[in-house]
């Protein structure tokens, strides 16, 4: 299995949204929605944002949103904050019970 | 609160093995598989396997498969990552992560919550 594909980082400034993609392929995003994405600050233990592609749990705001196209899945948030600044990685189930993550995409709040 | 605490950093020499702990706590043990997911400097995470706390099945990545084992201990509500034949590449943060109620639909869900994560440093 190859590692999801994402860009290396995205930026934006406060208020604004961002995007960020999360491309893999038939066998995975494709073939299932279930996708799930992770928040990780430096130094801290990574935190689950969306699941199952565009569930959010609870304590997790509104701000945060994903969907699903095709082969690539996306997150976005909206409202920027500089709280947002940190490492987002998607991760897709793959069937026969294994999973697979993206390379991560580094958030800058300008 | 559900939490997981995982053991502290390790350093290792080449072919070396080394064993991860990760202490659950919160919740029912037996009731959720449990993930095992490594963070090399610079890269993104990558999922090594999962067991079934429940039974003990694992299932493990190709990539890991013949040198990988978890193990979990009802008793101390403990789950255990060994990974044997060291190299340099393994040098890399490895976490814990709680994944989704057994007999639930594989895959649903998320990882949630990690464990603080564990320094593994193989170097001669």
């Amino acid at each position: 299995q190859s590692a999801l594909t994402q860009p290396a980082s995205v930026s934006g400034s406060p208020r604004q949204s961002i995007t960020i993609s999360c491309t893999g392929t038939s066998s995975d995003v494709g073939n299932y929605n279930l996708v799930s994405w992770y928040q990780h600050h430096p130094d801290r233990a990574p935190k689950l944002i969306i699941y199952e592609g565009s569930e959010r749990p609870s304590g997790v705001s509104s701000r945060f949103s994903g969907s699903k196209s095709g082969n690539t899945a996306s997150l976005t948030i909206s409202g920027l904050q500089a709280e947002d600044e940190a490492y987002y990685y998607c991760c897709s189930y793959a069937g026969l019970s294994t999973w697979v993550f993206g390379g991560g995409t580094k958030l800058t709040v300008l | 609160q559900v939490q997981l605490v995982q053991s502290g950093a390790e350093v290792k020499k080449p072919g070396a093995s080394v064993t991860v702990s990760c202490k659950a706590s919160g919740y029912t043990f037996t009731s959720y598989y449990m993930h095992w997911v490594r963070q090399a400097p610079g890269q993104g995470p990558e999922w090594m396997g999962v067991i079934n706390p429940s039974g003990g099945t694992t299932k493990y990545a190709v990539k890991f498969q013949g040198r990988v084992t978890m193990t979990r201990d009802t008793s101390t509500t403990t789950v255990d990552m060994q990974l044997s034949s060291l190299r340099s590449e393994d040098t890399a943060v490895y976490y814990c992560a709680r994944g989704i109620v057994v007999n639930a639909p594989p895959g649903s869900f998320g990882f949630d919550p990690w464990g603080q994560g564990t320094l593994v440093t193989v170097s001669s």
